[in-house]
C-alpha cells in the first residue's frame, strides 16, 4: 500500500459524458501527478500539481482538466468522453516539487467509455 | 521530446538471471527509474540511478551509462512472482517539475 488513494476504482460511462476522478496523496506529499495508461500503452504523463499550483503539463487533452485543493487532494476532470479515453488513470505523489526521488502510485481508476 | 525504448516481451526460467535493457534519448536528463507493474495494478518503485554505475538492491540491480543513454535492470534468482511488466522511466529536468516519462514496458514471463 503506497498511501496514495484513488476513487472510484472502476467507472463505466457513455461517450459524451463527464467524469471526475479523485486522488488523495500520501500524508505530507505536496506534489501530485496524473498519468494515463491505455491498453498496451506506456504510462503517459498528463499533469503535475505542487501545493495547489500547476507545475507541468504533459500530453493532456483540452477536454481534460485537473486541480489540487488546499487539503492537497486532486481531481482530474474528463469531459466529452470518447471511446479512446478508456484507460487506467493513475495518480502519484511525491514529497518535493523538483528533485525528489520516487513517485508513489495509487491503485488507479479504470475508466470504461461505452 | 523523449524517446525511451525497451523490449516488449521477455521470457526467463525460474532461478535464472535476466537483464532488461532500456535506451533513451532525451534533453534535460535528470535520473532514470525502474518500476515493476503487475497487470492491472499500480507501478511500484524498484530502483533509481542518476550517476553512472551499478545500484544493487537485493535480487535487483540497475545500471546506468549517461553517455550511452543506456540502462539495464538485472533480476537474479528469478521467482514466479517476478512475472510482471518492468517500466523504465526518465526524469526530465523542468523548472519546478519532477516529471517522469515512461517507456512502454517489458513484459517478463517467468516459467518453471
Amino acid at each position: 500500500d503506497s498511501g496514495v488513494t484513488q476513487t472510484p476504482k472502476h467507472l463505466i460511462t457513455a461517450t459524451g459524458q463527464r467524469v471526475t476522478l479523485r486522488c488523495s496523496p500520501r500524508s505530507g506529499d505536496l506534489s501530485v501527478y496524473w498519468y494515463q495508461q491505455s491498453l498496451d500503452q506506456g504510462l503517459q504523463f498528463l499533469i503535475q500539481y505542487y501545493n495547489g499550483e500547476e507545475r507541468a503539463k504533459g500530453n493532456i487533452l483540452e477536454r481534460f482538466s485537473a486541480q489540487q485543493f488546499p487539503d492537497l487532494h486532486s481531481e482530474l476532470n474528463l469531459s466529452s468522453l470518447e471511446l479512446g479515453d478508456s484507460a487506467l488513470y493513475f495518480c502519484a505523489s511525491s514529497p518535493l516539487q523538483g528533485l525528489g526521488n520516487e513517485q508513489f502510485f495509487g491503485p488507479g481508476t479504470r475508466l470504461t467509455v461505452l | 521530446g523523449q524517446n525511451i525504448d525497451q523490449p516488449t516481451e521477455m521470457t526467463a526460467t525460474e532461478g535464472a538471471i535476466v537483464q532488461i535493457n532500456c535506451t533513451y534519448q532525451t534533453s534535460g536528463f535528470n535520473g532514470l527509474f525502474w518500476y515493476q507493474q503487475h497487470a492491472g495494478e499500480a507501478p511500484t518503485f524498484l530502483s533509481y540511478n542518476v550517476l553512472d554505475g551499478l545500484e544493487e538492491k537485493g535480487r535487483f540491480s540497475s545500471f546506468l551509462s549517461r553517455s550511452k543513454g543506456y540502462s539495464y535492470l538485472l533480476l537474479k534468482e528469478l521467482q514466479m512472482k517476478d512475472s510482471a511488466s518492468y517500466l523504465c522511466a526518465v526524469r526530465v529536468a523542468q523548472t519546478g517539475a519532477n516529471n517522469l516519462f515512461f517507456g512502454t514496458g517489458t513484459r517478463l514471463t517467468v516459467i518453471p
